[in-house]
């Protein structure tokens, strides 16, 4: 069974700061995609950037990127030039390819921008 | 285009009563999943449907069941509520195929058993 895990509960940074948030996966796949989920105070669940695991390029939407280390099983997200608004709790998520279409979750990362 | 909606937004159940959860996509999406979300314990899949008509267990059923007679309709039962029950749900939707993988979720229905 697959399981994703967020070994930060907490983070605090200062606007204008580069924060990381971290994720590891346990998987015997071999192909299979990963996700960072943002939910902000609304409750809302954002997509804020997928990897396939067949791409070794890094994915990257404007002020976010992963670092994808396939054989480590890590799969952290930066948020370059933080903004009150990327205030939120941070999910990381897996899904197998062509699988039973589970996607799993971890427990969040709570992640506050400071003034 | 409304995506995925959740009725209701809000409920407060006794212990003992029933009630369903409903959502509706609009997106003509083949997957359909139902979570729960607890302080520290991030979302926790109930069920979920690969198609119309179909549907499994996820990491933690017990206590709930599902419903999906029509494409665009997932339902959530809860025959006897239980205050362990109380927690924020969750439906989302997804394309199933090579190149869609995004799920899409709900606003989230706050349930609370007391």
């Amino acid at each position: 069974a697959q399981t994703v895990t967020q070994s930060q509960p907490e983070m605090s940074v200062q606007e204008a700061e580069t924060v990381t948030l971290s994720c590891t996966y346990d998987t015997s796949e071999n192909n299979y995609y990963l996700f960072w989920y943002k939910q902000p105070p609304s409750r809302q669940m954002i997509l804020v950037i997928r990897q396939e695991a067949y791409k070794q390029q890094n994915a990257t939407e404007n002020r976010f990127s992963v670092n994808f280390q396939k054989a480590a099983k890590s799969f952290s997200l930066k948020i370059s030039d933080s903004q009150l608004g990327d205030t939120a709790m941070y999910f990381c998520a897996f899904m197998k390819h062509g699988g039973d279409d589970k996607i799993i979750f971890g427990k969040g990362t709570r992640l506050h921008i400071l003034p | 285009n409304a995506g995925v909606t959740q009725t209701p937004k809000f409920q407060v159940l006794k212990t003992g009563q029933s009630m369903t959860l409903q959502c509706a996509q609009d997106m003509n999406h083949n997957s359909m999943y139902w979570y729960r979300q607890d302080p520290g314990m991030g979302l926790r899949l109930i069920y979920y449907s690969a198609s119309e008509g179909t549907t499994d267990k996820g990491e933690v059923p017990d206590g709930y069941n599902v419903s999906r007679l029509k494409k665009q309709n997932f339902l959530l039962g809860l025959e006897s509520a239980a205050p362990s029950q109380t927690s924020v749900y969750f439906c989302a939707s997804r394309l199933s195929g090579p190149a869609t993988y995004e799920q899409y979720f709900g606003p989230g229905t706050r349930l609370t058993v007391t």
